[in-house]
């Protein structure tokens, strides 16, 4: 069965600095997808970034980059250069053959 | 639309009613998702509709809950007898083609209430 695992349930940053949010994730599939996803309080899910399993280049979209790690199973999202709107929860999902799965999540504040 | 369409926005329901909740995805998505959120907690899966494929509805937490995909667009997902634990968010996803491959688009949710 696929898992999706967010170990820290909150987190902290001061703006400007740099955060990192970690998951880890279990499953059976070789050709697989993983994601991380912005909630803010509008409730509207946005799509932060994407990593394709069979990629060894971790992937990156401006101030957002991932550190992906195949043979631990492990997808760590880093954030540079932290901003007020960066605010939000922060989900980990997993996909592949099947449906996508989600870890729990982690709520992401900045301080000014 | 240019998104996923979510209705009602809001339900309120006495214990016991029934409660209908439709999604409307991007069109030409062919995968539908169907996700739980309770008060600052996680997405937990409930069903995944994927073209003319059976359902996965390994999720739906009891045989209270059921859902449809008509033509394989519009979904709805149904609660029977509603329980004071049934409230929670549920959001709608789609995505382009099968599997999880692509970005999965959300609707904004219908936050369901029972009194």
């Amino acid at each position: 069965a696929q898992t999706v695992t967010q170990s820290q349930p909150e987190m902290s940053v001061q703006e400007a600095e740099t955060v990192t949010l970690s998951c880890t994730y279990d499953t059976s599939e070789s050709d697989y997808y993983l994601f991380w996803y912005k909630q803010p309080p509008s409730r509207q899910m946005i799509l932060v970034i994407r990593q394709e399993a069979y990629k060894q280049q971790n992937a990156t979209e401006n101030r957002f980059s991932v550190n992906f790690q195949k043979a631990a199973k492990s997808f760590s999202l880093k954030i540079s250069d932290s901003q007020l709107g960066d605010a939000a929860m922060y989900f980990c999902a997993q996909g592949g053959q099947g449906n996508l799965i989600f870890g729990k999540g982690t709520k992401l504040s900045v301080k000014p | 639309g240019a998104g996923v369409s979510q209705s009602p926005s809001n339900k309120v329901t006495e214990k016991g009613k029934d409660v209908e909740l439709r999604c409307d995805p991007i069109s030409g998505h062919t995968a539908l998702y169907w996700y739980r959120q309770s008060l600052g907690q996680g997405l937990e899966f409930l069903i995944y509709f994927q073209g003319n494929s059976a359902p996965d509805k390994s999720g739906l937490p009891s045989d209270r809950f059921s859902a449809e995909r008509t033509g394989g667009s519009v979904s709805t997902l149904t609660i029977q007898r509603t329980q004071q634990e049934d409230s929670a968010v549920y959001l709608c996803a789609s995505s382009l083609r099968g599997g999880a491959y692509t970005e999965a688009f959300f609707g904004q949710g219908t936050r369901l209430t029972v009194v």
